[in-house]
């Protein structure tokens, strides 16, 4: 059964570092992968999607890399600043249901000080 | 502007009463899904429907049924709701799967902002 963790499940940043996030799942045998932003009370906002076949995805100051042997995945956010405070989540497709399902992780919860 | 529409953003329901959660996407998307967000749960999966009138269990439709009648909306039913049901409900949509398609199905998930619902 597919898993998905992600660590750290908190973090903590003064403005302008970049930083990293991480999200480990158990079976390569994925679809693709997504990472979303979720702010608190609201819906998710995909940021990045990379499609199995694809090692990394960039848009802005987010890159997301993707090492599906390795059941890896990496979200790197530079030069952090307040509005990027929000919870980041992990997801993937996996192959055997047939591209229907999606599991998520259960998040990292980011807090960037101005 | 890809847009999904829940029509409540807060419900207060009492226990055993009938609950109608709806979700509306404009963006002609075969895929709807229905998830609950609890904290430390993460996202879990009640329903999905892959087209009009078709219904898939999830990994937790017990005690929730579905309906698609119309390819833009999909209805989420708490038969007769309990306290365990409270939670944050989201909806989401994407378009349709096809593993032939490859790396050119990029089968983005789009959400709604959620209904947080409270049964008391």
């Amino acid at each position: 059964k597919q898993e998905v963790t992600q660590i750290p499940a908190a973090l903590s940043v003064p403005e302008g570092e970049n930083l990293v996030l991480n999200c480990s799942f158990t079976d390569s045998a994925i679809y693709n992968l997504q990472w979303f932003r979720q702010d608190p009370g609201k819906g998710l906002t995909s940021l990045l999607l990379i499609q199995s076949s694809q090692r990394e995805q960039t848009s802005g100051r987010l890159n997301a890399s993707l090492d599906k042997s390795s059941g890896r995945s990496t979200l790197y956010i530079a030069a952090s600043q307040p509005g990027d405070s929000a919870t980041y989540l992990c997801a993937v497709r996996p192959l055997i249901s047939g591209g229907f399902k999606t599991i998520f992780g259960a998040g990292t919860r980011l807090f960037v000080k101005a | 502007d890809v847009k999904v529409t829940q029509s409540s953003r807060y419900l207060v329901k009492r226990t055993g009463e009938k609950v109608f959660l709806e979700c509306v996407q404009d963006m002609d998307h075969e895929n709807m899904f229905w998830y609950r967000q609890d904290p430390g749960l993460g996202l879990r999966l009640i329903y999905f429907s892959y087209d009009v009138k078709m219904k898939e269990k999830g990994d937790i439709p017990e005690g929730y049924s579905v309906s698609r009648e119309k390819k833009e909306r999909f209805s989420l039913i708490l038969e007769s709701a309990s306290t365990n049901q409270t939670s944050m409900y989201l909806c989401a949509s994407s378009t349709r799967t096809s593993v032939a398609l490859g790396a050119s199905d990029k089968n983005i998930q789009y959400f709604g902002a959620g209904t947080r619902l409270s049964v008391l």
